[in-house]
């Protein structure tokens, strides 16, 4: 089976620009999440929805970013303006009915110059 | 509120020798999930180990073993005859039950030398 899917897996843009990253959970799963990994803060979940629906958005950073999930096979992360200090490492996770264990997909280097 | 501790930043292990990794952590639930996960240098998070706190048997996979004390609220990893591969920073986390939330700490970095 394909684990989760993410892309791009790297991104370099300039402060300023719309970034777009995307996510396709695991077949079947329900709950998808979002982190976000720096040096600094370590991993942080930004969102989660669980059967399509934002349950907790409490670690998203501020307005500029925004996450949807418009079926249970995509979901998109997008942040706008983007800053030079939203440069990290974003992974997309996803469990199944019984929610016991979250698997990550490969994650998306973003670079803000 | 749900706290993870990992005290070790570094640690290095001698190919086929035994290493510990050491994991604390707090919370006021009796329900609750506890993981370590591997980062290897691709970046991608592979779970390694679950326990729920409800079991009394330490979980076992191959070489990878835990040591769950609940009363001292300690969860180390032991990896057993350490091979290269098993480089990467190892993150311990804390589910609680009814809850998706996972709390990370800050990660090891297990170094395996030749």
């Amino acid at each position: 089976d394909a684990g989760v899917i993410q892309s791009p897996r790297h991104e370099v843009t300039e402060m300023g620009q719309e970034v777009t990253l995307r996510c396709k959970p695991i077949s079947g799963h329900n709950s998808l999440f979002w982190y976000r990994q720096t040096m600094m803060r370590g991993l942080e979940l930004l969102i989660y929805f669980n059967n399509n629906v934002p349950i907790d958005d409490s670690g998203m950073p501020e307005d500029r970013f925004s996450a949807k999930m418009p079926n249970a096979s995509f979901s998109t992360l997008k942040i706008q303006p983007s800053e030079p200090r939203d440069s990290a490492v974003y992974f997309c996770a996803s469990s199944g009915q019984r929610r016991e264990t979250q698997y990550f997909g490969p994650g998306t280097r973003l670079l803000v110059l | 509120a749900q706290t993870v501790t990992q005290s070790q930043p570094e640690m290095s292990v001698q190919e086929a020798e035994t290493v510990t990794l050491s994991c604390t952590y707090d919370t006021s639930e009796s329900d609750y999930y506890l993981f370590w996960y591997k980062q290897p240098p691709s970046r991608q998070m592979i779970l390694v180990i679950r326990q729920e706190a409800y079991k009394q048997q330490n979980a076992t996979e191959n070489r990878f073993s835990v040591n769950f004390q609940k009363a001292a609220k300690s969860f180390s990893l032991k990896i057993s005859d350490s091979q290269l591969g098993d480089a990467a920073m190892y993150f311990c986390a804390l589910r609680k039950g009814g809850s998706e939330k996972l709390v990370f700490g800050k990660g090891t970095k297990l170094t395996v030398n030749p």
